[in-house]
């Protein structure tokens, strides 16, 4: 089944201890990105990926990392996290570029307390 | 700036009536538009896009959005709701990425 998986779903941390969401999809895109969702706000972009290697920022990157070392697999690390990083996190791929169709992961819940 | 607006919060329809989700768009460039649907605890799926061609576009679930270059809208349009239709729903511009703040659409039995 054609899918993009994130791990893990919920996440309960504190304040300045290292995460990484992991984020693989199947379907062999190019295009991959993480997103944020808060209410009111709809989603806004953290970073992107075109391609294996390539990597640029989004809307609202500070406090993030992200690496493209495979094709399938696009984490996101939050090095020291702080309580406005709570949220819901999705994962998005398509086969190219963003005008293309983005299927998206089921979302992370992180609250960072 | 590129943005993307809905000017509703919430639209409520009862079931078997016509349901519209209004979008309007501010973009420099061609207007790569989406519709995509939330469903609770779950992630967004694509309903539609409009890239170029004609304007009224069809998706799944019996949706179709109609776009309207003069008044620079891309609304969301289903002619009878159902009740399983209750969502939230996204306009966004491909181009850079950028949704709107989402509709919540709730369908009365």
């Amino acid at each position: 089944e054609a899918q993009v998986t994130q791990n893990p779903r919920y996440l309960i941390t504190v304040t300045g201890k290292k995460l990484t969401v992991t984020c693989s999809q199947n379907m062999n895109h190019e295009y991959m990105s993480w997103y944020r969702q808060d209410p009111g706000l709809g989603l806004r972009q953290i970073y992107y990926s075109m391609n294996v290697e390539v990597t640029d920022k989004g809307d609202v990157p500070e406090g993030y990392k992200v690496s493209r070392k495979e094709k399938r697999n696009f984490p996101l690390i939050l090095e020291s996290p702080s309580p406005n990083q709570t949220s819901l996190y999705f994962c998005a791929s398509s086969i190219r570029t963003a005008r293309d169709e983005q299927f998206f992961g089921p979302g992370t819940r992180l609250t960072v307390l | 700036a590129q943005s993307v607006a809905q000017p509703e919060d919430q639209v409520n329809v009862a079931e078997g009536n016509p349901l519209t989700v209004k979008c309007t768009y501010s973009v420099s460039g061609n207007p790569y538009l989406f519709w995509y649907v939330q469903y609770p605890n779950r992630g967004l799926q694509f309903l539609l896009k409009y890239i170029t061609g004609d304007n009224l576009v069809k998706g799944s679930y019996g949706f179709e959005a109609e776009f309207n270059k003069s008044q620079t809208s891309f609304h969301l349009k289903k002619p009878s709701a159902l009740v399983s239709d209750s969502a939230l729903y996204f306009c966004a511009y491909g181009q850079n990425f950028v949704f709107g703040p989402g509709t919540r659409l709730s369908v009365l039995p």
